[in-house]
C-alpha cells in the first residue's frame, strides 16, 4: 500500500538555525499539508499546498516558514530560523484531490527538537 | 469550523465493541463527518466518514444521527492495536480543506 514518507525522523538543531523537513506524497496525490503538533497538545494545521501554490495557511505559518515541491517527488518544509517553541513532531499529508470527501494520509512525523 | 465534543477517555476490553460518541451541534448541512485515529508516536490515520446515512467499512462503522448533530463511531471487537486517539472531525463541502483536530477521545483497550 502507498505510504508518505518523511525524512530525517529526528532531526535536533540550535536555536537560530535553518532547517528542512522533508516529505514524499503518495504519487498520485495533488495536495499536500503540513501539520504540527507540540508534545501533549492538539494536531495543528500549517499549510496546504497544490498546483505548486500554498493554499492556505495558518496563523501559526509565518514568515519564517516556507514549503516548496522542488521536483516532482520531495515536498519540503523550511524553517529559516529555528525558536525554542518550535520543537514539536511536523507530519505530513497528502490527498489526491481536495475534495472533503477525500483522505489526507499522513506520514510517521518528524521530531523536531530546538536547543 | 464546527465545534466537537468528544469524551477526554474511554476504556473497554478486547475483543468488545466500543461506541466513541461525538456531538456536533453547530454542524452544516453539507460537512461531512470524518473520523481519524492516531496511534502512539504515529501520525494521525483515517478511520471513516458520511454525510447522513450510517457507513461501514473494514475498520469501523459510523453512525449518524438524524438531526446530524452527532455521531459514533463503532469499532466491532476491539483489539489491542485499536488503543489510540480518536478524532472526529466535521469538513465543510468543496474542496481545498483541512483537517481541524480537537482534543479526541483516548481509548484504552485492556487485554
Amino acid at each position: 500500500e502507498p505510504e508518505v514518507t518523511q525524512t530525517p525522523s529526528h532531526q535536533v538543531t540550535q536555536m537560530g538555525q535553518e532547517v528542512i523537513l522533508r516529505c514524499v506524497p503518495i504519487s498520485n496525490h495533488l495536495y499536500f499539508y503540513w501539520y504540527r503538533q507540540i508534545l501533549g497538545q492538539k494536531v495543528e494545521f500549517l499549510v496546504s499546498f497544490y498546483n505548486n501554490e500554498i493554499s492556505e495557511k495558518s496563523e501559526i505559518f509565518d514568515d519564517q516558514f516556507s514549503v516548496e515541491r522542488p521536483d516532482g517527488s520531495n515536498f519540503t518544509l523550511k524553517i529559516r530560523s529555528t525558536k525554542l517553541e518550535d520543537s514539536a513532531m511536523y507530519f505530513c499529508a497528502s490527498s489526491r484531490t481536495g475534495y472533503s470527501t477525500d483522505t489526507q494520509y499522513f506520514g510517521p512525523g518528524t521530531r523536531l527538537t530546538v536547543l | 469550523d464546527a465545534k466537537t465534543t468528544q469524551p477526554n477517555s474511554m476504556e473497554s476490553n478486547e475483543e468488545e465493541p466500543v461506541h466513541l460518541p461525538c456531538n456536533h451541534s453547530t454542524i452544516s448541512g453539507t460537512d461531512y463527518i470524518h473520523w481519524y485515529r492516531q496511534l502512539p508516536s504515529q501520525g494521525p490515520e483515517y478511520v471513516i466518514h458520511g454525510l447522513t446515512s450510517n457507513v461501514n467499512n473494514r475498520m469501523a462503522s459510523l453512525a449518524i444521527a438524524e438531526d446530524r448533530k452527532s455521531s459514533t463511531l463503532i469499532l466491532h471487537r476491539a483489539t489491542l492495536r485499536d488503543a489510540a486517539v480518536y478524532y472526529c472531525i466535521p469538513i465543510g463541502g468543496g474542496s481545498n480543506y483541512k483537517l481541524t483536530f480537537g482534543k479526541g477521545t483516548l481509548l484504552t483497550v485492556n487485554p
